[in-house]
């Protein structure tokens, strides 16, 4: 089975704190990508990062940094120094190779409070 | 730059009534186009995906449908809607399989 499962429904935390989302994929595939995606109360999703399966590289872009472990199934987002306009409903998801399906976890909602 | 549009923005409609739902795409050509739908407080299903012109794959039975009428268009209808088919409907194109999905701003549908 191809699943996405992000166990923290919603986090608070204040202004400038680091905060981590955890997601934890299962897939038989070799080859496979990851996402991560926005959603701010307007709705639309927002693009964050694309990973591939082999390349297991951390990635750092501005505050946001992604830790991919393949050894644990898990593609994690922190967000470092968190602001107001962090909040928002944060979804990992995954690509199966060979397939036009993006699967998505059900998504963590990040309330970041002045 | 590629842009995705959607609309309506808003939609509340009776059980029963028909629906139409566009979502177009400029600045790219043949791109691959999928509608989702994210029912409150839960994620996002996948419906159905178009790679070409006249090309609709169904990934969930329902009483939806698509067509792609021109190659940067997209259609969801339905003939009679449901008290379930409310949700948020957002459309979402790729330049082809595996690759980044961009969505557009999405429609609310409110089914009475």
């Amino acid at each position: 089975a191809q699943k996405v499962t992000q166990a923290q429904t919603e986090i608070s935390v204040v202004e400038k704190e680091d905060v981590t989302l955890d997601c934890v994929y299962e897939t038989r595939d070799t080859t496979y990508y990851l996402f991560w995606y926005k959603q701010p109360p307007s709705g639309e999703l927002v693009f964050l990062i694309r990973r591939n399966s082999f390349d297991e590289q951390n990635e750092i872009s501005g505050r946001y940094s992604w830790n991919f472990q393949k050894s644990t199934s898990s593609f994690n987002f922190t967000i470092t120094a968190s602001q107001v306009v962090d909040s928002a409903v944060y979804f990992c998801a995954l690509a199966p190779y060979n397939t036009d399906k993006l699967i998505f976890g059900t998504g963590t909602r990040l309330q970041v409070f002045p | 730059s590629q842009t995705i549009h959607q609309w309506p923005a808003t939609l509340v409609q009776p059980v029963g009534s028909p629906l139409s739902l566009e979502c177009t795409v400029e600045g790219t050509s043949n791109p691959n186009l999928y509608w989702y739908r994210q029912a409150a407080g839960r994620g996002l299903q996948l419906l159905f995906y178009s790679v070409g012109i006249g090309q609709i794959s169904s990934e969930v039975p329902q009483n939806l449908s698509a067509s792609r009428p021109q190659d940067r268009q997209f259609i969801l209808s339905s003939k009679k809607l449901l008290l379930s088919d409310s949700g948020f409907y957002l459309c979402a194109w790729s330049v082809r399989r595996g690759e980044t999905q961009y969505f557009g701003p999405g429609t609310r549908l409110l089914v009475l």
